[in-house]
């Protein structure tokens, strides 16, 4: 079965801390793709970043940075010197290919993430 | 600016009067989906298009329809609205997988209340 776990529900930290969200997934498939997309109390889903299942290359982007790691089924996302903007819900997903032809997401649960000043 | 744009994003209604959530998408996008967010839940797909005149069901289809005539609209209907349809939904589209750029964009979301 495909699943998405983002064990922590809620984190709360004070500004300028460093802090990792955790992403496990669970899927046969050889080929997927994985998302981490903030929901900022406004709502909207926003698009984080992509990777799909042959590129384990970490990526940085500014204060945000991602671990993937298939050997642990693991897509982690760290945020650097944490800001108040940067509270949210954040959610992890899997993008895979149903046999009725459906590029569905699955989501995981969320992490809600507080940034205290 | 590429973007998905629903439409209304508030509603209130009552039990049994239908309702069409519109959705509409300018990156020439094949794929469209819509999804519903609860707590607790979190987000599962409702339906989906693989292009025009190509629909199918999600996960949780009941007391749902939807259309797509054209390729940028994908509207979702409430023929009979019943309160545990009250939601946030979120319309979504990319390109197929394969094309190269398989990330969904989502629209900014209906907070729809059923009473």
């Amino acid at each position: 079965a495909q699943k998405v776990t983002q064990a922590q529900t809620e984190i709360s930290v004070v500004e300028k801390e460093d802090v990792t969200l955790d992403c496990v997934y669970e899927t046969r498939d050889t080929t997927y793709y994985l998302f981490w997309y903030k929901q900022p109390p406004s709502g909207e889903l926003v698009f984080l970043i992509r990777r799909n299942s042959f590129d384990e290359q970490n990526e940085i982007s500014g204060r945000y940075s991602w671990n993937f790691q298939k050997s642990t089924s693991s897509f982690n996302f760290t945020i650097t010197a944490s800001q108040v903007v940067d509270s949210a819900v954040y959610f992890c997903a899997l993008r895979r290919e149903t046999q009725g032809g459906s590029e569905k997401l699955v989501f995981g649960k969320g992490t809600k993430l507080t940034v205290n000043p | 600016e590429a973007q998905v744009t629903q439409n209304p994003r508030y509603l209130i209604t009552v039990t049994g009067k239908k309702l069409t959530v519109t959705c509409s998408q300018n990156m020439n996008h094949e794929y469209m989906s819509w999804y519903r967010q609860d707590p607790g839940l979190g987000l599962r797909q409702i339906y989906y298009s693989m292009n025009v005149e190509v629909t199918d069901k999600g996960d949780v289809p009941e007391g749902y329809k939807v259309s797509r005539k054209e390729k940028r609209n994908f509207p979702l209907i409430l023929e009979s609205p019943s309160p545990n349809q009250t939601s946030l939904y979120f319309c979504a589209s990319s390109l197929l997988k394969g094309q190269g750029e398989e990330t969904q964009y989502f629209g900014p979301g209906t907070r729809l209340l059923v009473l």
